[in-house]
């Protein structure tokens, strides 16, 4: 079975700052993807940046960059110059043979 | 690009009734997925679909919901009964492949009472 754990249950950041949110995941496969997803208050779930495992150089969506630690099992998302439209929930999520397994999500406050 | 549509948005029901929720794809995406959303946690996949087949169903609460995709393309989830626990966001997303980008739907919100 695969699993998806982030344990910041919440985050703030300042308007304009860089803020760094934590996923680990484990999987038994040796080819899978890892999404990092943001569901604002209309629960509409956007994909902000995917990664294939088999891949060694770091995803990069304009701000959004992620840190993907294959050995130790981590995929970080960094969002720089943190904008009010960046407030929401986050969710790392694993995709594999089971399907798409998602974490329980990162509450992302942007202060002004 | 049309993108995922589900409905209703919400709905509300007394335990023990009965309920459906509909999903219409993005056009040409072979793969559909129901997900559940309880509050404060992320969305757990109940049934994936490749075009009107499942691929997927081993989270599925069988004794109560139920789900097909007619011809591949729309799709229909049932609960029946309705259970308080069932209280949850279902979310429709269809995506080209497996492993491909999911788009995903607004969601219904459903309580149960």
């Amino acid at each position: 079975a695969q699993t998806v754990t982030q344990s910041q249950p919440e985050m703030s950041v300042q308007e304009a700052e860089t803020v760094t949110l934590s996923c680990t995941y484990d999987t038994s496969e040796s080819d899978y993807y890892l999404f990092w997803y943001k569901q604002p208050p209309s629960r509409q779930m956007i994909l902000v940046i995917r990664q294939e495992a088999y891949k060694q150089q770091n995803a990069t969506e304009n701000r959004f960059s992620v840190n993907f630690q294959k050995a130790a099992k981590s995929f970080s998302l960094k969002i720089s110059d943190s904008q009010l439209g960046d407030a929401a929930m986050y969710f790392c999520a694993l995709g594999g043979a089971d399907g798409l397994t998602f974490g329980k999500g990162t509450h992302l406050i942007i202060q002004p | 690009e049309a993108g995922v549509a589900q409905s209703p948005r919400y709905k509300i029901i007394e335990k023990r009734q009965s309920v459906a929720f509909w999903c219409n794809p993005i056009s040409g995406h072979a793969t559909l997925y129901w997900y559940q959303q309880i509050l404060g946690q992320g969305p757990k996949l109940l049934i994936q679909f490749q075009n009107n087949g499942v691929v997927d169903d081993s989270q599925l609460p069988k004794d109560r919901f139920s789900a097909e995709r007619l011809k591949g393309v729309d799709s229909t989830l049932k609960i029946q009964p309705a259970k308080l626990e069932d209280s949850a966001v279902y979310l429709c997303a269809s995506s080209v492949r497996t492993h491909e980008k999911l788009f995903f739907g607004s969601g219904t919100q459903l309580s149960v009472l």
